[in-house]
């Protein structure tokens, strides 16, 4: 099976822009879950979703957002970028949600100049 | 509120000896306890998970992980550590019954000396 893949893998945009990353789960997965990791902060939990519904979310701003779309793919979107926007967005699925172990995929870097 | 603390920052161990990275959490309900590892420019790897049962997990890679519910903790550890073994560890708890979330600790880097 092929894993969770995310695109791009590298990009830089400006403050003040938006950018939105793309998370395809491994087949079968239903659950999406996005983190944010920085050298500062760590693995800080974004949202999740299941079956196209958000069912979770961490303490982040209302410029970050996510969705789910039927076939499982999910996107997230940050609006209006800062400098402290540059991270790593790391997405997770897994078969459904609790006690099922996340796989993650390899993240997006994202840097914000 | 749910937590999960790794008080070491850097686990340094010379090959062929045991290693143990430590873990302890704070939940209101049951824990669901992770492990997971991370190499340089990569994804997060699935190590091992405690949901129920048997207090000792055993996962990949020759890992396992001790879970003790009286001292909150559940360390990672190995009989033999390679060089290969070297990378970010981090420890991870769902508490499924509240808040649901996958909350992290800082993580742990391991580094194993030939």
């Amino acid at each position: 099976k092929a894993g969770v893949t995310q695109t791009p893998r590298y990009l830089i945009k400006t403050r003040g822009q938006q950018v939105t990353l793309s998370c395809s789960p491994i087949s079968g997965h239903r659950s999406v879950s996005w983190y944010q990791q920085t050298p500062g902060q760590g693995l800080q939990f974004l949202f999740e979703y299941f079956s196209e519904t958000q069912r979770n979310k961490g303490n982040f701003p209302g410029r970050f957002s996510g969705r789910q779309f039927s076939n499982s793919r999910s996107e997230m979107n940050v609006s209006t970028l800062e400098l402290g926007d540059s991270a790593l967005y790391l997405c997770a699925s897994s078969l459904g949600q609790g006690v099922d172990e996340q796989y993650f995929g390899p993240g997006t870097r994202l840097t914000v100049t | 509120a749910q937590s999960v603390a790794q008080p070491e920052d850097q686990v340094n161990v010379a090959e062929g000896n045991p290693l143990t990275v430590k873990c302890t959490y704070s939940v209101s309900g049951n824990p669901y306890l992770f492990w997971y590892v991370q190499y340089p420019n990569r994804g997060l790897q699935f190590l091992l998970k405690y949901i129920t049962g048997d207090n000792l997990v055993k996962g990949s890679y020759g890992f396992e992980a001790e879970f003790n519910k009286s001292q909150t903790s559940f360390h990672l550890k190995k009989p033999s550590a390679l060089v290969s073994d070297s990378a970010l560890y981090f420890c991870a708890v769902r508490d499924i019954l509240n808040t649901d979330k996958l909350i992290f600790g800082t993580g742990t880097r391991l580094q194993v000396f030939p």
